[in-house]
């Protein structure tokens, strides 16, 4: 089945600096990979995505990018801020016509130091 | 436009005991996934439904099982609890497929935090 490492697992930065979050998959067969944002308590959040069509993707202060050969993709957060701080998880979908597996990352804890 | 919900919010069992979960997926939306999420840990996949069918299962024992109705709400049972199955237990939605076109993204209930004694 597929399998989904990600790194780093903990992640302290400035205010105003980037984040970088790093995701490899197994299975070729992935086609749409998520990112959600987790803070304490409560329900992941959808924060971004990006399907194996494209190699990048940008919404203002967030971005994504694939590199499907490679199989990994990462998630960028710039001009980083309190509130970005949270659990932010990757996640490796395959499936077509109604049918999804979702295999999950294992986690980035980020904190944003003011 | 109500979002996921989950039902209850939390439930303590004892070991050995049965427990339901429910969940209701954003309106129009007809795939329901089950997630179990240990502390500290991503959401594991349980069960997918769409259209009323199981279209997917992870890797969990025949202890547990789900249903999907016909208004697309659904239940997630676990029999025989085990200490190990305390945990928060998500629900996620997403419209599925139509005319060829699929759509994948998943929205999440609040959660289910159940724990067994």
């Amino acid at each position: 089945g597929e399998n989904v490492e990600q790194h780093p697992s903990t992640l302290s930065v400035q205010e105003g600096d980037s984040a970088v979050i790093k995701c490899t998959y197994s299975d070729s067969a992935s086609n749409y990979f998520p990112w959600y944002k987790q803070e304490l308590g409560k329900r992941p959040q959808l924060i971004i995505d990006i399907r194996s069509n494209v190699g990048e993707k940008k919404d203002q202060r967030i971005a994504v990018t694939l590199n499907k050969t490679a199989k990994h993709f990462s998630l960028h957060i710039t001009e980083t801020q309190p509130e970005d701080s949270a659990v932010y998880f990757c996640a490796a979908s395959m499936g077509s016509g109604g049918y999804q597996k979702v295999t999950f990352g294992t986690g980035t804890k980020l904190q944003v130091i003011p | 436009d109500a979002g996921v919900t989950q039902s209850p919010t939390h439930l303590i069992k004892t070991r050995g005991q049965h427990v339901t979960l429910r969940c209701s997926p954003i309106s129009g939306h007809k795939s329901v996934s089950w997630y179990q999420q240990v502390l500290g840990q991503g959401p594991q996949f349980i069960f997918q439904y769409y259209e009323k069918e199981e279209r997917g299962r992870g890797n969990f024992p025949d202890r547990f099982s789900a249903r999907q109705f016909p208004n697309y709400s659904s239940e997630l049972n676990v029999n025989a609890l085990l200490l190990g199955d305390s945990a928060l237990y998500l629900c996620a939605s997403s419209y599925g497929s139509k005319g060829g076109l699929t759509s994948y993204e998943q929205y999440f209930g609040p959660g289910t935090r159940l724990t067994v004694t």
